[in-house]
């Protein structure tokens, strides 16, 4: 089983539509979660960390469920610049002390006008 | 605006020779990563530094080192290009804690032949 897994979609919503992904991570003892967005052809740019407590920004509301172990992200009112590949990430942090984040290999998104 | 530089967008090496990948940062990380992109299998951590002359094995250490002489650079090095070494190759930094995102480089998309 993979430590970080997503659907890889691709989610194909109209404009304006209402659009969720999970995230789910293997560690129970996993501590940091972040969504990063990744356009064809360019790097990983962090969208948002995920706040035990939930976090929002603007059109986008990050959740943490740590008893089922997944993250999640809602995009709101989807736009046609929202067309692109979501990667969570997670911190490990195995016994070694491993400070690296694992990455999912991404759910792509697709807005449609 | 801070930033993470790789030497080369695009590279094409032959089998057999040895590949240098030259990543810089100007935000004074001390952790810096190297991370592999392939299709369907997501990102993948080759090595990772939390300090200078620091270096960790990440997943898929096999055919890599790295050199990390000062603060702001991370090299990787691939001893003996190999044609399954073909990939996208990231860099990232951050900020020591597990809260902290990483900014990636703009990737250097290695061809070997």
């Amino acid at each position: 089983r993979k430590e970080v897994e997503q659907d890889p979609g691709p989610f194909n919503v109209p404009e304006g539509a209402t659009v969720a992904f999970n995230c789910t991570y293997s560690n129970s003892a996993s501590q940091s979660f972040f969504w990063y967005r990744q356009d064809c052809r360019k790097e990983p740019k962090l969208l948002m960390s995920v706040y035990s407590s939930g976090n929002e920004d603007g059109r986008f509301t990050a959740q943490l469920n740590r008893a089922s172990q997944y993250i999640s992200l809602l995009i709101r009112d989807s736009k046609l610049s929202d067309s692109a590949t979501y990667l969570c990430a997670v911190n490990t942090n195995k016994d070694t002390g491993r400070r690296a984040l694992t990455f999912g290999s991404g759910t792509r998104l697709q807005v449609q006008p | 605006d801070v930033k993470v530089t790789q030497s080369s967008r695009y590279l094409v090496k032959r089998t057999g020779e040895k590949v240098f990948l030259e990543c810089v940062q100007d935000m004074d990380h001390e952790n810096m990563f190297w991370y592999r992109q392939d299709p369907g299998l997501g990102l993948r951590l080759i090595y990772f530094s939390y300090d200078v002359k620091m270096k960790e094995k990440g997943d898929i250490p096999e055919g890599y080192s790295v050199s990390r002489e000062k603060k702001e650079r991370f090299s990787l090095i691939l001893e003996s290009a190999s044609t399954n070494q073909t990939s996208m190759y990231l860099c990232a930094s951050s900020r020591p804690g597990r809260s902290y995102g990483y900014t990636f480089g703009s990737g250097t998309r290695l061809t070997v032949v």
